[in-house]
């Protein structure tokens, strides 16, 4: 079946510096793959849209130059979230489309900004 | 109007019980429906995803989908203490990496032993 790696499982930083995230899809290509940020107890929340070779589609209220996203080929998207604080802490989830049409998710990342 | 309403819960049922959960939309564009499962720090895993109207069936799980009424449904038989965990619905319109899949808000559901 599909699988979505991702990388970190878990992240603690101190406030100010940078923090990449990778996605990568294992066992298929994906053009688009997807990030999501989820609050405790709350549902997902879609940040971006990673498209390969081309520029993510941020969601409103998203902040580009706060998280970065670059999809530099078909089996890998990374989320870099600059200049952390702590109000960026929060379980980022990425996944991907894969070739039944439905979402497949990565075990998810959760950042811890000090 | 969300695209998408979803019961929050919490839902809680003894064990052995048959659990329904479900989902109402507004777009009648919706042709691909899932169901996702999300158990706490992790990340969502697919149950069941069907596509148009009708039934899926696997192992406990049932999928239903009714166009006509913009209701979906999961049935769970014989519930376990192990299907304890958020349960999200998903729905897209196409094909197309350009559909957006849209999610229900989570059915927390708590069984009990």
């Amino acid at each position: 079946g599909a699988v979505v790696s991702q990388h970190p499982s878990r992240v603690i930083c101190k406030s100010g510096t940078s923090v990449k995230i990778e996605c990568r899809s294992l066992d298929f290509q994906a053009t688009t793959m997807f990030w999501y940020r989820q609050f405790p107890k709350k549902s997902l929340m879609l940040m971006a849209t990673s498209n390969e070779g081309s520029k993510a589609t941020y969601e409103q209220g998203v902040e580009k130059d706060k998280f970065l996203i670059n999809h530099a080929s078909l089996t890998l998207s990374t989320l870099t979230v600059t200049s952390a604080h702590p109000e960026d802490s929060s379980f980022y989830i990425c996944s991907a489309r894969d070739p039944r049409n439905v979402l497949t998710f990565g075990a998810g990342s959760r950042l811890t900004v000090l | 109007q969300k695209e998408v309403e979803q019961d929050p819960g919490p839902l809680s049922v003894p064990e052995g019980a048959i659990v329904s959960l479900n989902c109402t939309y507004s777009n009648s564009a919706f042709q691909y429906f899932m169901w996702y499962r999300q158990y706490s720090r992790k990340g969502p895993e697919l149950l069941m995803y069907t596509y148009s109207s009708g039934n899926k069936e696997d192992g406990r799980f049932t999928a239903q989908v009714d166009k006509s009424s913009k209701y979906i449904s999961l049935f769970i038989r014989d519930s376990q203490p192990s299907d304890s965990a958020t349960y999200l619905c998903a729905m897209s319109g196409g094909y197309s990496s350009a559909s957006k899949i849209i999610f229900g808000s989570g059915t927390r559901l708590s069984i009990r032993p």
